[in-house]
């Protein structure tokens, strides 16, 4: 069945970068978006963007642009997301999670990883 | 844009029924069947519930429904149970043009 794996969790410091990994399986790679939210500490789910596996475009939403980068590689069925500038409000939970449609970014997440979770702290 | 408008907690006894109510505009909920709900078990991944306003995935309870009344979608538990105790969150598609979805607030649905 299909499902996303997640890299292990990350502590940083303040103004650093941290990568988080994705590893898709039972279904084809390129053919779903792959979108990342993230969970805050008593925030909301908020949406952070995503990748076309298929070419490697990309969306981000605007609070993140400037800092973080998604990409993939399709040999090894794996998306990444990387945010710089690391402070301590981006303390929080990062799932990654297939798009609906095929081959279009279509409008809801079926399947979910279960979580990354990255702390910066000083 | 801000987020979708969520109830902060719901409660219900086992075998009652409850509703979620998730507010936006005709941005997003109100412009188009493309919302969404989803459940948070804590230290595990997010499950979708619904789809497309009112639609089950494989293997998700028909206790779950969803409906919408213009601005305004619900997630409908019936008969409650206590594993249905966590957090829900509904999405929805937004033409707001620096976004693709938005999310609610949140949830917590204690089960009594």
């Amino acid at each position: 069945q299909a499902q996303v794996v997640q890299s292990g969790a990350e502590v940083k410091r303040p103004g650093a970068s941290v990568k988080v990994s994705c590893k898709a399986s039972g279904y084809t790679f390129t053919g779903y978006y792959m979108y990342w939210v993230r969970h805050a500490p008593g925030q909301g789910l908020e949406w952070m963007g995503w990748i076309n596996p298929n070419g490697g475009g990309t969306k981000y939403a605007m609070k993140f642009q400037g800092r973080v980068t998604m990409t993939r590689d399709s040999s090894i069925s794996t998306a990444y997301m990387e945010l710089s500038r690391l402070r301590s409000d981006d303390t929080a939970v990062y799932y990654c999670a297939r798009g609906s449609g095929y081959y279009y970014a279509g409008y809801y997440m079926d399947v979910w990883g279960k979580g990354t979770t990255v702390t910066v702290s000083s | 844009q801000s987020a979708l408008t969520q109830p902060a907690s719901v409660s219900g006894s086992p075998g009652q029924s409850i509703t979620i109510s998730c507010t936006g505009t005709s941005s997003d909920v109100g412009g188009y069947n493309f919302v969404s709900w989803y459940q948070l078990h804590p230290g595990t991944a997010p499950k979708l519930m619904i789809y497309e306003v009112s639609n089950r995935p494989l293997g998700v309870s028909n206790r779950f429904s969803g409906s919408k009344s213009g601005n305004t979608a619900s997630l409908t538990i019936s008969g409650l149970q206590a594993e249905d105790e966590a957090d829900y969150y509904c999405s929805s598609y937004t033409s707001y043009n620096t976004l693709h979805v938005l999310f609610g607030g949140g949830t917590k649905l204690t089960v009594l």
